[in-house]
């Protein structure tokens, strides 16, 4: 298993620009999440996932958007791109429910700046 | 409010030494806990959880941790620290009244071993 994937790893934007995070998990994982970490911080969710087709927002939702319309994939959109969205952002995926574990299977993360 | 707290900023060790790193927990019911530790430009790993049973749970590495229900804690023990260990760790819990979408993390401990 490649487990989380994520990509770009790096990315520099320029501030009212758009683009999308991409995040893909193959261990039929049914929870999927969103989350940004801030240079000497923990971790705060953007947004999550239970399944297929259903998205809710977390702590930090404002100026992302996230679709989920496979078990594998659920890219994040940042619209209008701000400084404020400088950060270092990661996916994770667990599975949840029979059989599940709880523990989350974190990607690498992507680094963005906004400039 | 529910919160994780992980008081110690940075907790400094000789290798060879053993070494705790400190969560504690305010959440109502019998929650889920978790440790992750996170490498330099990495994503989180998942370390160990306490889910039901033993207090007393065995994880990656040789870490350990024991759930204190009455002192609302989880700290993560080593008998002997390694280089190796140094890198910042997450303390994370989840209510299990609720969905695995309100898991929250600690603030994290930074673990630097001397040789």
């Amino acid at each position: 298993n490649a487990g989380v994937t994520q990509t770009p790893k790096f990315r520099i934007l320029k501030i009212g620009q758009s683009m999308t995070l991409q995040c893909a998990q193959d261990m039929n994982h049914n929870y999927m999440y969103w989350y940004r970490q801030d240079p000497g911080m923990g971790l705060k969710l953007i947004y999550y996932s239970v399944g297929a087709g259903i998205t809710d927002k977390g702590e930090v939702p404002n100026g992302y958007n996230v679709s989920r319309s496979t078990t594998e994939d659920f890219p994040l959109r940042l619209e209008l791109a701000a400084p404020s969205q400088t950060s270092v952002y990661f996916c994770a995926s667990t599975k949840i429910g029979a059989g599940g574990a709880w523990e989350q299977y974190f990607g690498p993360g992507t680094r963005l700046t906004v400039t | 409010a529910q919160s994780v707290a992980q008081p110690e900023d940075q907790v400094n060790v000789a290798e060879g030494n053993p070494l705790t790193v400190k969560c504690t927990y305010s959440v109502s019911g019998n929650p889920y806990l978790f440790w992750y530790v996170q490498y330099p430009n990495r994503g989180l790993q998942f370390l160990l959880k306490y889910i039901t049973g033993d207090n007393l749970v065995k994880g990656s590495y040789g870490f350990e941790a024991e759930f204190n229900k009455s002192q609302t804690s989880f700290h993560l023990k080593k008998p002997s620290a390694l280089v190796s260990d140094s890198a910042l760790y997450f303390c994370a819990v989840s209510p299990t009244y609720s969905s695995a979408s309100k898991i929250i993390f600690g603030s994290g401990t930074r673990l630097s071993i001397r040789p």
